[in-house]
């Protein structure tokens, strides 16, 4: 079993509908989540963070999370095109300040103008 | 907000080469900064945690004789590929955690990348 796992999609969307973007992961001491979006040929880019069980708004970007079912999502409303990238799911384990993050193989969204 | 500045951002060069990368955080102190490697169409896969003035952290199934790492100051880590093979052509990313997070779960800062292509 992966450590973070994500659907890899493409995930199309039409322009202006809710994209979700789901992220599953095993282990159940991990504490830190974060959504990057990466364009091809960039590196990541921080989208969200998220760290207590529920919903954390930013703008467009909803991040969810649900420790006891070890499941983090990303919710993005109004998708514009521009928005059409590879999304990495990346947890922490831990407290401690330098523990590794693993991230996920991405889920690469398509939003459709 | 934080900057990581990576250098360069691409490198082709022949097989047997050795090549270095630098990862620089500019306007804040890095005590520990990471390097990945990606290749194409999959994740992140962390190689080494860099650690200032102290010995780097190699993740499990990466040579550290092949992969050199200094990280000699707050604000500067590297990287060098010795004897770069085609194999090793990936597109490799460094990120930095500011220093005054401390302990805390604050996210990493990433460096625009290098793509590297070995001949």
């Amino acid at each position: 079993q992966k450590e973070v796992e994500q659907n890899s999609g493409p995930l199309s969307v039409p322009e202006g509908a809710i994209a979700s973007l789901n992220c599953t992961y095993s282990d159940r001491g991990s504490q830190s989540f974060f959504w990057y979006r990466q364009y091809s040929g960039k590196s990541p880019e921080l989208i969200m963070f998220i760290y207590s069980n529920g919903d954390k708004e930013d703008g467009r970007f909803t991040a969810q999370l649900n420790k006891a079912s070890q499941y983090v999502s990303l919710l993005i409303r109004d998708s514009q095109p521009s928005d059409s990238a590879t999304y990495l799911c990346a947890v922490k384990k831990g407290p401690g300040g330098y523990q590794k993050v693993t991230f996920g193989t991405g889920t690469k969204l398509q939003v459709i103008p | 907000g934080a900057v990581v500045s990576q250098h360069p951002s691409r490198v082709i060069c022949k097989s047997g080469t050795s090549v270095k990368i630098e990862c620089r955080s500019l306007d804040f102190q890095a005590t520990t900064m990471f390097w990945y490697r990606q290749f194409p169409k999959q994740s992140l896969m962390l190689m080494a945690t860099s650690n200032e003035g102290s010995k780097a952290t190699y993740e499990q199934g990466v040579e550290k004789d092949k992969f050199l790492i200094n990280h000699a100051s707050l604000t500067l880590s590297t990287l060098t590929v010795t004897s770069a093979h085609p194999e090793d052509s990936s597109f490799y990313i460094c990120s930095a955690k500011d220093r005054r997070a401390g302990l805390g779960n604050q996210p990493q800062h990433f460096g625009d990348g290098t793509r590297l292509s070995i001949l």
